[in-house]
């Protein structure tokens, strides 16, 4: 169980085009979903986490109006990348957590994002 | 949303052999977690420790916490080449469902 599914898992997009993620709990429903970037060799870097039926809450530095958060269901989040530009290049990976003392989180396998 | 550092950076070592592989942290927790990823692909969770736990197993898997030295190790025993990947460490704390993480340890099992 507990399963996450992330799609695509490689998209290539012109500079200026909206890019959107899907992220799904296959098997759970999820009381939070985490978004998170990923640069080469490093650790992850947490964007934005979001519950459903509310507004995501942003890390500091990171664009809400460019990172667009919806967490319209228990089982879905999506993370819109608007007008993407070279530098918003990046491995972008999703996470759920069904809550409770573990705070285990699962994670999809990630979205390359290349932007030409 | 990172305060762990783990060491070492990089670990290469012969199939077979053990791996061991620090995180330390800097605030009070609640769970430790240690967490896998394959090259381009999302995390696994491997092992839960939870702050009054002092040691875990999981098949191959054994997790030791110290809190007061705020420090955990993860030791990976008869290493196999498909352990080759990135092992993070990351905690949570009170009420707050965000985990911090560690730098990462990229381990390489050589055949």
């Amino acid at each position: 169980g507990a399963v996450v599914s992330q799609h695509p898992s490689w998209v290539i997009c012109k500079s200026g085009t909206s890019v959107k993620i899907e992220c799904r709990s296959l098997d759970f429903q999820a009381t939070t979903m985490f978004w998170y970037r990923q640069f080469p060799k490093q650790s992850l870097m947490l964007m934005a986490t979001s519950n459903e039926g509310s507004k995501a809450t942003y890390e500091q530095g990171v664009e809400k109006d460019k990172f667009l958060i919806n967490h319209a269901s228990l089982t879905l989040s999506t993370l819109t990348v608007t007008s993407a530009h070279p530098e918003d290049s990046s491995f972008y990976i999703c996470s759920a957590s069904r809550g409770g003392t573990k705070n285990i989180q699962y994670f999809g396998a990630g979205t390359r994002l290349s932007v030409l | 949303s990172q305060q762990g550092e783990e060491d070492p950076q990089a670990l290469s070592i012969q199939e077979g052999e053990n791996a061991t592989m620090n995180c330390s942290y800097k605030t009070s927790i609640n769970n430790l977690q240690w967490y896998r990823q394959n090259s381009g692909r999302g995390l696994v969770h491997l092992i839960l420790i939870r702050s009054n736990e002092r040691e875990k197993h999981s098949g191959r898997l054994r997790v030791t916490l110290d809190t007061s030295k705020k420090s955990s190790s993860l030791l990976i025993t008869a290493s196999r080449a498909a352990d080759t990947a990135s092992y993070f460490c990351a905690t949570d704390m009170d009420s707050n469902y965000q985990l911090i993480w560690g730098a990462g340890t990229k381990l390489i099992i050589k055949p």
